[in-house]
């Protein structure tokens, strides 16, 4: 979806480098997500943010950072990227707790 | 639940024919519904959405169908054409913060 929009969409880093993945959304949406997909799993939820001051933890948190800068931007730190951390990772907006618009993804690979 | 292995379950339909996609979720207390279709290196894509105080939802070329009373949900695509390849999942929403994603059907088109 063009309205969300994710940068880079591929990205190669080595192990201990920190990085980040940037989300922008023209949607006007409030509620931002950030998830992970492996081969054949579903998607997994790191983090959500309800506004710029609310940002919680999903189910696999550990290692990760989010910050919610504005509304229409949520970024996402790896602090210290490790090989299991290769996925791909992708931004999601929502008005309340509806329909996720996601965007086209980042593919990351950890060496 | 989400993580069903490395090995998504295929359907393979003629080119024309009708395709049936199933997703059984897991929570009585869910009340929204959504189809996702993801083409290969593509985000996820909305389809089509049903709320649980209806059985049947119409769009183009899909159709939703929710059984509440065994948890089953449907996706029908008419006349399956090769754009349709993808993998498709259904996502539940409990009442909560958040989507419960299904791990996905992958769609074959056969010419």
């Amino acid at each position: 979806d063009a309205d969300v929009t994710q940068t880079p969409r591929n990205r190669i880093t080595k192990t201990g480098k920190r990085i980040m993945l940037e989300c922008s959304q023209t949607k006007g949406h409030d509620r931002m997500y950030w998830y992970r997909q492996d081969p054949g799993l579903g998607l997994r939820l790191i983090y959500y943010s309800f506004d710029v001051k609310d940002i919680n933890k999903g189910e696999i948190s550990d290692g990760y950072s989010v910050s919610r800068q504005a509304q229409a931007k949520f970024s996402l730190s790896l602090e210290s990227a490790i090989p299991n951390q290769t996925a791909l990772y992708f931004c999601a907006t929502s008005v309340g707790g509806e329909t996720q618009y996601f965007g086209p993804g980042t593919r990351l690979l950890v060496l | 639940g989400e993580n069903v292995g490395l090995h998504l379950p295929t359907l393979s339909v003629q080119e024309g024919d009708n395709s049936i996609i199933n997703c059984a979720y897991s929570n009585s207390a869910s009340d929204y519904f959504i189809w996702y279709k993801q083409e290969s290196g593509k985000g996820p894509q909305f389809i089509i959405d049903i709320r649980s105080n209806m059985d049947k939802r119409q769009g183009q070329r899909v159709t939703v169908l929710l059984n509440k009373t065994v948890k089953h949900l449907s996706l029908q695509i008419a006349a399956t054409q090769p754009g349709d390849s993808a993998v498709y999942f259904c996502a539940e929403n409990p009442g909560s913060y958040k989507l419960i994603f299904g791990s996905g059907t992958r769609l074959l088109v056969r010419p």
